[in-house]
């Protein structure tokens, strides 16, 4: 099955700053790659997600890249605030299944 | 409701209790997901409903775990004879699609179960 590892297991930056956040997978036919943001006490929520024949989509302060040669794929956040500050989850998931493998997540702290 | 809700938030059971926990998807969703959620780990798959239908449910860990959907909105997670090893907490998700890989899953707060 899907094993997706995601790096680093806490982040911790200053406001302003730009954070990356980067994960690899292993299942070549993973064609879906959603990242989540997770607030304490709150559900995962998608912030940005990209498909395989894309290999970069920007929403405004947020930036996700897709190597798929090498499997991995990263999370770029620009110009970081403090309400950034939360748990984030990368995804993979193959065509026809509806199963996500998730991350084991990264703790985000932006300090003021 | 605008989201996914979920009941109890949290759950306090002592080891052998049943426990039934609550999801309550957006309204129209077709699909419907639960998810075990370990202490600094991602959510874990355990079970996919479309509409009534239990399509999917090579997740659940045990046979002390049962879902239900009976009339395709409402779904209840049931653990019989909780174990230690179930403290977790437990996610619903639900999706407007019949279970794309690319539909958007949103999901609920939660369900934090402790078992003493």
């Amino acid at each position: 099955g899907e094993n997706v590892e995601q790096h680093p297991s806490t982040l911790s930056v200053q406001e302003g700053d730009s954070a990356v956040i980067k994960c690899t997978y292993s299942d070549s036919a993973s064609n879906y790659f959603p990242w989540y943001k997770q607030e304490l006490g709150k559900g995962p929520q998608l912030i940005i997600d990209i498909r395989s024949n894309v290999g970069e989509k920007k929403d405004q302060r947020i930036a996700v890249t897709l190597n798929k040669t090498a499997k991995h794929f990263s999370l770029h956040i620009t110009e970081t605030q403090p309400e950034d500050s939360a748990v984030y989850f990368c995804a993979a998931s193959r065509g026809g299944s509806y199963i996500p493998t998730f991350g084991r997540g990264t703790s985000l702290i932006v300090h003021p | 409701g605008a989201g996914v809700s979920q009941s109890p938030r949290y759950k306090v059971a002592k080891r052998g209790q049943d426990v039934a926990l609550r999801c309550d998807p957006i309204s129209g969703h077709v699909s419907l997901f639960w998810y075990q959620q370990a202490l600094g780990q991602g959510p874990e798959f355990l079970t996919y409903f479309q509409n009534e239908a239990q399509l999917d449910k090579s997740g659940l860990p045990s046979d002390r775990f049962f879902a239900e959907r009976p009339e395709g909105s409402v779904s209840t997670l049931k653990i019989q004879r909780t174990q230690q090893e179930d403290s977790a907490v437990y996610l619903c998700a639900s999706s407007q699609g019949s279970g794309a890989s690319t539909d958007t899953q949103y999901f609920g707060p939660g369900t934090r179960l402790t078992v003493l």
